[in-house]
């Protein structure tokens, strides 16, 4: 049973252009909602996270939105770049990550043409 | 500040055979977790550490062993290797309230 899902396995966007990643989760438990980025061959670095407390965060470029009655979150890359072309992986956990265990979707490709 | 360390990079193995999967981090993170990342599933929690002395189960704990003797070292045993085992493997710590920082993976293939 997926609790957290990124439905879109890849996105195409043109570059200046807004990107929006979408992300549906089961658990009504999750509080602590997290994005990360991956190049290949690499680790996942972190890029952006939320509490459930708030609908909002935004650093620089990049704004995550959390709509709770919906359990859907989104992360929106305002203008894209092609340095931003990575999978994008959301990202789940219970309590504020006082729990240790965080939860993943599949990720999405994101490219992001000149 | 070395972050978080992953051995070896690559490794392949017979069906059949054992090893442990070295992780290390020198942050002093209190949480560390061991993932797998297969084509179309993500990355699937196998076990994780709330701290030295204590671990607990992921998604899929199957066919592997942890323990977490020290707060800076969390190796994980595959016990008997499967070709199903097969998949690139991250190692991740964090503190309380934070996001989870990743080794570079171990890229396994199991013959």
């Amino acid at each position: 049973d997926q609790q957290v899902k990124q439905n879109s396995p890849s996105l195409s966007v043109q570059e200046g252009r807004i990107s929006i990643l979408n992300c549906d989760y089961t658990n009504s438990m999750f509080d602590y909602f997290l994005w990360y980025k991956k190049y290949p061959a690499e680790g996942p670095t972190f890029l952006i996270s939320i509490s459930s407390i708030k609908d909002k965060n935004e650093d620089g470029r990049f704004t995550v939105f959390l709509n709770k009655s919906a359990k859907h979150l989104s992360l929106h890359i305002v203008p894209s770049q092609p340095g931003d072309s990575a999978v994008y992986f959301c990202a789940a956990s219970v309590s504020y990550n006082q729990g240790g265990k965080l939860i993943f979707g599949q990720g999405t490709e994101l490219s992001v043409k000149p | 500040n070395a972050g978080v360390t992953q051995t070896p990079k690559f490794q392949v193995l017979k069906t059949g055979q054992s090893m442990t999967l070295q992780c290390a981090q020198d942050m002093n993170h209190e949480y560390m977790s061991w993932y797998r990342q297969d084509p179309g599933m993500g990355l699937r929690l196998i076990h994780y550490s709330v701290g030295a002395g204590i671990t607990d189960q992921g998604e899929v704990p199957n066919g592997y062993n942890v323990s977490r003797s020290t707060t800076e070292d969390f190796p994980l045993r595959l016990l008997s290797a499967a070709p199903s085992q097969t998949s690139v493997y991250f190692c991740a710590s964090s503190f309380t309230g934070g996001g989870y920082t990743f080794g570079s993976g171990t890229r396994l293939t199991v013959v």
